[in-house]
């Protein structure tokens, strides 16, 4: 248990659905992350959160949409995915942003999968 | 670009041996490391780090050792159990970046 709780853990999906991810944190953290898990790939970032507001967008498509409405939740608003989105994908939060040397707490992620 | 490499996929040891996880990267702005370890169907957990002042951190069976010259670090667990099979992500960043860097990630078994 690191503190950072995923719902749900699994998820399948068509690719006219609307769905949303959640993550919360409760270690008093100010910065929470999106990362996406694919097949032998590395983790990437999507979005980072740092006192609520976005400070990166890594470039991440418009049908997956983040959302911060305070600093103990993040979610991952999802819409007309691709089976190719299929992954999983993990919630992270630090103290602050990364760049401060503070390690990242992950929670357990969300497997999705696209039909 | 992928900036934090690990190029070896898999690694098999036996228990009570010594387990050698290596990472390169390629940023030298990087200045700070982490290893982290992943079982199936959880999130990456952190395990240790180490910043670019240093060139070793140890803490208990887990040592990491940082070239700063070839850009290079390692993880060494010794002795290995069975219980330390899982992928190990080496990732980096910066004082000036948000984001970790993490490379693909090395799968460790350790048999009886």
């Amino acid at each position: 248990e690191t503190g950072v709780t995923q719902t749900p853990r699994h998820l399948v999906m068509g690719m006219t659905n609307k769905k949303s991810l959640k993550c919360e944190q409760h270690l008093g953290h100010n910065a929470m992350y999106w990362y996406k898990q694919s097949a032998k790939k590395p983790l990437e970032l999507m979005f980072v959160y740092n006192f609520k507001e976005q400070t990166e967008n890594n470039s991440v498509p418009s049908r997956f949409s983040p959302e911060c409405p305070n600093s103990s939740h993040l979610f991952l608003h999802l819409h007309t995915l691709q089976p190719e989105d299929s992954a999983l994908y993990l919630c992270a939060s630090s103290r602050e942003g990364t760049g401060l040397n503070t390690e990242a707490f992950f929670g357990q992620g969300t497997r999705l999968t696209v039909v | 670009d992928q900036q934090v490499k690990q190029n070896s996929p898999s690694l098999s040891v036996q228990e009570g041996r010594i387990s050698i996880l290596n990472c390169d990267y390629t940023n030298s702005m990087f200045d700070y490391f982490l290893w982290y370890k992943k079982y199936p169907a959880e999130g990456p957990t952190f395990l240790i780090s180490i910043s670019s002042i240093k060139d070793k951190n140890e803490d208990g069976r887990f040592t990491v050792f940082l070239n700063k010259s070839a850009k290079h670090l390692s993880l060494h667990i010794v002795p290995s159990q069975p219980g330390d099979s899982a992928v190990y992500f080496c990732a980096a960043n910066s004082n000036s970046g948000y984001a970790l860097n993490f490379g693909k990630g090395t799968s460790l078994l350790v048999t009886p």
